[in-house]
């Protein structure tokens, strides 16, 4: 069993500030996804990364696969950014995935 | 773009009635899983289901609940005997292959009341 942690659980930015969202797992694994969701519910995947850095936009991901620790990056946040940010892992050998408590992110103007 | 398509998207029962929450996956997609999200919790798995059977399915997913693919693009989740604790949103989600990126449906939210 994969057991997820995200940090922080609660995060306030002005607009404009550099955020950062950590996840660290405690099993190893093959990718780890970062997903988004909206106040509505709907869940939105941003990124699946197995090692490296990936950008999309003004979202930048990171994973350290020897210290089973990725971190979440938005550069120069936006309201709109406001939102849970959640880390998921596939437990062990598994298809499905494992997700962190989330992040809840409130940008500010 | 593609996407994984929820219905209903929010219905309420009765307890003891049974539910059947429909989603239709991305067509060339294999995998298909149900994830359940408690308010106020973090979402957990349900089932995954691949070549016409479940693949894996977690403690939660008891008697009570069942899946099925009736045709070539439905994948539905049956809940014979609501329970007030099945009140959750539920998502659907699929993949192409067993460890590709996931796409997520926009959920059906089950109030049993």
């Amino acid at each position: 069993k994969n057991e997820v942690e995200q940090s922080p659980q609660n995060l306030t930015a002005q607009e404009g500030e550099f955020i950062t969202i950590n996840c660290s797992y405690s099993v190893g694994i093959s990718a780890l996804h970062w997903l988004q969701q909206h106040p509505g519910g709907g869940i939105v995947s941003l990124f699946m990364l197995s090692s490296g850095k990936k950008k999309h936009g003004r979202l930048i991901a990171t994973i350290n696969i020897q210290e089973k620790h990725s971190s979440l990056h938005i550069t120069a946040s936006h309201p709109r950014d406001s939102a849970v940010y959640i880390c998921a892992v596939p437990p062990g050998s598994a298809r499905q995935l494992t997700f962190g408590s989330g992040t809840q992110l409130t940008v500010l103007p | 773009e593609p996407e994984v398509t929820q219905t209903p998207s929010h219905q309420v029962t009765q307890m003891g009635q049974e539910v059947i929450l429909r989603c239709v996956p991305i067509s060339n997609h294999l995998y298909f899983y149900w994830y359940r999200q408690i308010l106020g919790q973090k979402v957990e798995f349900l089932v995954s289901f691949y070549n016409n059977e479940i693949s894996e399915k977690s403690e939660i997913f008891d008697d009570q609940f069942s899946v099925e693919r009736p045709d070539g693009s439905n994948f539905t989740l049956k809940i014979r005997s609501t329970k007030l604790e099945d009140s959750a949103m539920y998502f659907c989600a699929s993949t192409e292959e067993s460890r590709g990126g996931a796409f997520f449906g926009q959920g059906t939210r089950l109030t049993v009341v």
